[in-house]
């Protein structure tokens, strides 16, 4: 079945960088694109990047454009978001996904709490 | 950036009844809309896309409605497990972003 297991969060001082990994298994990783979705503590869920199933076209919401780059590595099924220049507004759950349009597969979650 | 407005923001009803939740698009994003439900502490799933196609799994009491700029997510009878907060999602502008709505909370009344 279609799995998506996120890590790399954790706690990190404004400014900093960190990078998040999505492992993914039980389909084609390389025939879909996919997505990073963001959560701030008891708020709604918050688009931050996509990328296309091949890495040719990546898309960025405004908020995080110039400091996250989403990225792919299909030889070893694994979505990645490295992320630069963090504020305490990008604390949150980030989700990886996949789907172009609509996500039809969410992994489980990891926390960036982002706090000096 | 087109703008999704959910209403209400929290929607009291009791087990068995009907719930309706409504999504509104600040332009039109054809039938270029899913809806989510997301359990506290859970991942969002995915239930309708294409505006009204039930997605793998999700039972026939869950449909939507509705096209351009005014959506809407009905339960006909609400069992227990369907408490939860519901999310719409547009996935029709080129290039991205592809916005969320705020989220309408479905609570037991």
């Amino acid at each position: 079945q279609v799995q998506l297991v996120e890590s790399g969060g954790g706690v990190v001082q404004p400014g900093r960088s960190l990078r998040l990994s999505c492992a993914a298994s039980g389909f084609t990783f390389s025939s879909y694109g996919m997505h990073w979705v963001r959560q701030a503590p008891g708020k709604g869920l918050e688009w931050v990047a996509v990328i296309w199933y091949d890495g040719s076209n990546k898309y960025y919401a405004d908020s995080v454009k110039g400091r996250f780059t989403i990225s792919r590595d299909n030889s070893k099924n694994t979505l990645y978001l490295q992320m630069n220049s963090l504020r305490a507004e990008d604390t949150a759950v980030y989700y990886c996904a996949r789907g172009i349009s609509y996500l039809n597969h969410w992994g489980q979650g990891t926390l960036v709490t982002v706090s000096s | 950036e087109i703008v999704m407005t959910q209403s209400p923001a929290t929607l009291s009803v009791s087990p068995g009844e009907r719930a309706t939740l409504s999504c509104r698009a600040s332009q039109s994003v054809s039938s270029n809309l899913a809806w989510y439900q997301q359990k506290p502490g859970q991942a969002p799933r995915l239930l309708i896309y294409g505006a009204s196609t039930r997605a793998t799994g999700i039972p026939a009491r869950f449909s939507g409605s509705g096209s351009g700029t005014e959506f809407t997510l009905t339960i006909s009878s609400l069992q227990s497990e369907d408490f939860a907060v519901y999310y719409c999602q547009q996935y029709n502008n080129w290039p991205p972003p592809w916005t969320f709505g705020q989220g309408t909370k479905v609570e037991i009344k």
